[in-house]
C-alpha cells in the first residue's frame, strides 16, 4: 500500500529552527508538496520538490531524497504565526496526490 | 481576484437527509477536488474530476456523489447523510496534469451530522 509518514506533532520555541520530517512509500512519485494548514483554516502551499536537493524560500526551506523515500521541511525563525500544521502530500505514478496525516507545529515563546 | 468558495460553510443536518456542498472556482482550472478532513486522518480523497461531464471515485466515495456540468462548480452530493460522515470538507482545484499542478483550497465546509 501506499504510505507517507510524518511526525503527529511538534514543539519549538520562538526564533528556534525547527525540521519536520517526511517519509513515503508510494507507487511511483513525480512530486512532493509541503502544505501549511493553520487551525480552521484551508490548506495553502508552501513547496513543491521533484528532484533531489534543497528549496528555499525565505525562512522555509524543503529537501528532497527520492533514493530514501525523505523529505524535510526547514522552518527558520520560528515566529508565532507559523503555529499550524504541515502536510506533506507525494504525487504518484498515476498522478495522484496521497496526502500525510500532517504535523502539528507548536511554538512557544 | 481568482477564487474558490465553498457553501455552506457550516451545515447541520439529520441522518438520512440528503445534503449537498457547493463548490465553485473562478481560476478556470480543469481538475477538481473534494477532499473531507478528520482527526488522525489527514486529507481523504471523495471525488475528482479532470473536466466537464468528467467524474471519478476517490479514496472514499461510498455515501457520495458529483456532477461537472460546467468548468466552474462540483456540488457533492450526499445522498442518505450518516453520522459517520460528520466531517470538514474541502474543495480543491488545479490545471495541471492530474495533481501534479498545485491545488488551491476553498475555505471548507463544517458538517454535522445528528
Amino acid at each position: 500500500g501506499q504510505n507517507i509518514d510524518q511526525p503527529t506533532e511538534m514543539t519549538a520555541t520562538e526564533g528556534a529552527i525547527v525540521q519536520i520530517n517526511c517519509t513515503y512509500q508510494t507507487s511511483g512519485f513525480n512530486g512532493l508538496f509541503w502544505y501549511q494548514q493553520h487551525a480552521g483554516e484551508a490548506p495553502t502551499f508552501l513547496s513543491y520538490n521533484v528532484l533531489d536537493g534543497l528549496e528555499e524560500k525565505g525562512r522555509f526551506s524543503s529537501f528532497l531524497s527520492r533514493s530514501k523515500g525523505y523529505s524535510y521541511l526547514l522552518l527558520k525563525e520560528l515566529q508565532m504565526k507559523d503555529s499550524a500544521s504541515y502536510l506533506c502530500a507525494v504525487i504518484d505514478s498515476n498522478y495522484q496526490l496521497i496526502w500525510g496525516a500532517g504535523t502539528k507545529l507548536i511554538i512557544k515563546p | 481576484d481568482a477564487e474558490i468558495t465553498q457553501s455552506p460553510r457550516h451545515k447541520i443536518t439529520e441522518t438520512g437527509r440528503q445534503v449537498t456542498l457547493a463548490c465553485h472556482q473562478t481560476w478556470n482550472h480543469n481538475n477538481m477536488f473534494w477532499y473531507r478532513q478528520d482527526l488522525g486522518h489527514g486529507l481523504r480523497l471523495i471525488h475528482y474530476s479532470y473536466g466537464v461531464q468528467d467524474t471519478n471515485k476517490g479514496e472514499v466515495s461510498d455515501g457520495y456523489s458529483v456532477s461537472r456540468s460546467n468548468t466552474e462548480d462540483l456540488p457533492l452530493t450526499l445522498e442518505s447523510a450518516a453520522s459517520s460522515q460528520t466531517s470538514v470538507y474541502f474543495c480543491a482545484s488545479n490545471q495541471g496534469q492530474g495533481d501534479s499542478d498545485t491545488q488551491y483550497f476553498g475555505p471548507g465546509t463544517r458538517l454535522t451530522v445528528l
